[in-house]
């Protein structure tokens, strides 16, 4: 299995500003994947991140908002930008080695936007 | 696309009882189905996960269930201790990707 070091765990910041999470996976993986997560609620898919070319996002998001860049196949950044206090929420990087297998996560970035 | 659904949302049980997380699906092509324990302040880890081609996995006290005509499968939790409240959420592919979709996620308390 895959270790994902997911960084900075929790980040207060002011509207207006942005903010970069990155994710170190520990071996390589076919796929990596952003996902936000409001308190007490389910994943949301934001992205999949693509080795070596631009994000492919989900319907509602777009790369103006939440540039990522993946690349190697290792390593991948979401950037959380002209922050509002909506985009206060945890998020969560996420690989798989295949399809139909285990997806890791990071262990979250708690963003509190003042 | 793919739907999931998860019931219940919130399940409350004494320390040493049996707890049980339902799951349905919409897409008959999916064959994978993980589920998934997220405690306070970290990220999903996956506890269980189980093949179309058989209909029940057991690891010690957890075991999944699934019913392909159904089109639901089951998390069964026994003899449940307090480290075993956290939120649980079931999930299946996206035919033909490498995404999930993720259920709205069960939060269990075993109370002492």
């Amino acid at each position: 299995s895959a270790v994902i070091s997911q960084k900075p765990s929790r980040d207060i910041c002011q509207r207006g500003t942005s903010l970069t999470i990155q994710c170190q996976v520990d071996s390589q993986v076919t796929m990596m994947f952003w996902y936000r997560q409001q308190p007490g609620q389910s994943l949301t898919l934001i992205a999949t991140a693509n080795q070596g070319s631009e994000a492919t996002y989900e319907s509602g998001f777009v790369i103006d908002k939440f540039p990522i860049s993946r690349p190697n196949l290792t390593f991948s950044t979401l950037t959380v930008s002209n922050m509002s206090p909506e985009d206060s929420s945890i998020y969560l990087c996420s690989g798989v080695q295949g399809m139909d297998t285990e997806a890791f996560f990071g262990q979250g970035t708690r963003l509190t936007v003042v | 696309g793919e739907n999931v659904e998860q019931h219940p949302s919130t399940l409350s049980v004494q320390e040493g009882d049996s707890a049980v997380i339902k799951c349905t699906y919409s897409d008959s092509a999916s064959n994978y189905f993980p589920w998934y324990k997220q405690e306070l302040g970290k990220g999903p880890q996956l506890i269980i996960d189980i093949r179309s081609n058989v209909g029940e996995k057991k690891d010690q006290r957890i075991a999944v269930t699934l019913n392909k005509t159904a089109k639901h499968f089951s998390l069964h939790i026994t003899e449940t201790q307090p480290e075993d409240s956290a939120v649980y959420f079931c999930a299946a592919p996206v035919s033909g990707t490498y995404k999930y979709i993720f259920g709205t996620g069960t939060r269990l308390k075993v109370l002492a």
